[in-house]
């Protein structure tokens, strides 16, 4: 069974720049998240939707960021225009349901400069 | 915001010796899972354990889970240089099962 995949596995770009982010999640996880990694930090959650509905997008910034999930199957997040601090690890996960593990992707590290 | 608190923030212990993690939450869950996480890697799930359960194994590891002390504690036996990697908790709360994480826990397991 493939795992979840993201693309691209690095991306450096000049700040003001758009960048998006895409993730192809295990197939038949309902539940996909987007979660946020600073070095050394925990992951902090963005976004999560059930199918293709965005049931929790309460700590994603809104003014910058967006995210879709297309037929509730893979989803990007993207990030317009993009500032220094957005220099993070970008990780995408999925899961049965909301109540059972989540399976992790490599992760897109993202390099404002 | 970080539900869990995980403890201590980085251990060092010699192959062969037993590794205790422990993850504190402030608010009732609906389960509590561990993650591994290789540098410039993806977590990966270890094991989750529900509001109801005390304990779970799987191979090497043990985990318990306390919910009147809010917290849990990771126990892997018999380390080995493999073992080394970040360690984090997931906390599962409120009736929209959100999914958070601590800050998580450096573990070096020395040759």
């Amino acid at each position: 069974e493939a795992g979840v995949v993201q693309s691209p596995r690095y991306k450096i770009i000049e700040k003001k720049q758009p960048v998006a982010f895409w993730c192809n999640p295990i197939s038949g996880h309902n539940t996909l998240y987007w979660y946020l990694q600073n070095l050394g930090q925990g992951p902090e959650l963005l976004i999560r939707y059930e199918n293709e509905e965005a049931v929790d997008d309460s700590q994603l910034p809104k003014d910058r960021f967006s995210a879709e999930r297309l037929k509730g199957v893979d989803s990007t997040l993207k990030i317009q225009p993009a500032e220094l601090g957005d220099s993070a690890v970008y990780l995408c996960a999925s899961s049965k349901g909301s109540y059972t593990e989540a399976f992790f992707g490599q992760g897109t590290r993202l390099t404002v400069v | 915001s970080q539900q869990g608190e995980e403890d201590p923030q980085a251990l060092s212990i010699q192959e062969g010796e037993n590794a205790t993690m422990n993850c504190s939450y402030k608010t009732s869950i609906n389960n509590l899972q561990w993650y591994r996480q290789n540098s410039g890697r993806g977590l990966v799930h270890l094991i989750l354990i529900r509001s109801n359960e005390r304990e779970k194994h799987s191979g090497r590891l043990r985990v318990t889970l306390d919910t009147s002390k809010k917290s849990s504690s990771l126990l892997i036996t018999a380390s080995r240089a493999a073992d080394t990697a970040s360690y984090f908790c997931g906390i599962n709360t409120g009736a929209n099962s959100k999914l958070t994480f601590g800050k998580g826990i450096t573990l070096s397991v020395r040759p």
